[in-house]
């Protein structure tokens, strides 16, 4: 049973241009959350989603972040015009239920911004 | 959720117990205390999760005080792939969603 898919593993992006984090969750989940880790901090939630539905997004940037789920294929983060303080690991989650569930992390994006 | 506090950072040598305190004397009767771990370069792992009851499973134990006010993360035999950042985080049972609030944790050091 693979777990939480994210890729790429590693993205380089200049300054201004847009960036696409993907997130692919275990068979079965249909919750998924993305953290974001700054370098030298610890991690911060950013967004919560079910299928097709945005249910938290507490923890985004008001401007340039996106986040969706939908119906077929992987949850996706998007930046848009992305600027140095970009520059973090950001991971994916999923878990079977919503309440009081684990949850399964993938491995991370390492976004670096030149 | 309500706060918890940890130390920074505890050491231990290979093959010996680790016992990771957690302290949340504000905790509610309806939070559940979470253990996830992250190791260089990974995502968090989930460790171990419980309400009241001590609770055990194949990664760990977790000992949770009588009045729940603090609670503790045993590893019964510390093995050098142990070493990360240990993390004691409280989620509301019930009524809100698994969102988790990390704080700094506590870096776990394993010496061979």
């Amino acid at each position: 049973n693979a777990g939480v898919m994210q890729n790429p593993r590693h993205l380089v992006r200049r300054r201004g241009q847009e960036a696409r984090l993907r997130c692919s969750p275990m068979k079965g989940h249909s919750h998924v959350y993305w953290y974001r880790q700054l370098p030298e901090e610890g991690l911060k939630f950013m967004v919560y989603l079910q299928k097709e539905n945005i249910i938290d997004e507490s923890g985004m940037p008001k401007e340039r972040f996106s986040a969706e789920f939908p119906k077929e294929g992987p949850s996706i983060l998007r930046i848009q015009q992305v600027v140095r303080g970009d520059s973090a690991a950001y991971f994916c989650a999923s878990s079977p239920g919503a309440f009081n569930q684990p949850q399964h992390f993938g491995d991370g994006t390492r976004l670096s911004i030149l | 959720d309500a706060k918890t506090t940890q130390p920074n950072s505890m050491e231990s040598n290979e093959e010996e117990p680790v016992h990771l305190p957690c302290n949340h004397s504000t905790i509610s009767g309806t939070d559940y205390i979470h253990w996830y771990r992250q190791l260089p370069s990974q995502g968090p792992e989930y460790v171990i999760h419980g309400l009241t009851s001590n609770v055990n499973n194949r990664m760990a134990s977790l000992a949770i005080a009588e009045d729940r006010k603090s609670s503790t993360l045993i590893l019964h035999r510390a093995t050098l792939r142990d070493a990360a950042v240990y993390y004691c985080i409280l989620i509301t049972g019930g009524t809100s969603y698994g969102k988790l609030t990390f704080g700094q944790g506590t870096i776990l050091t394993v010496h061979p």
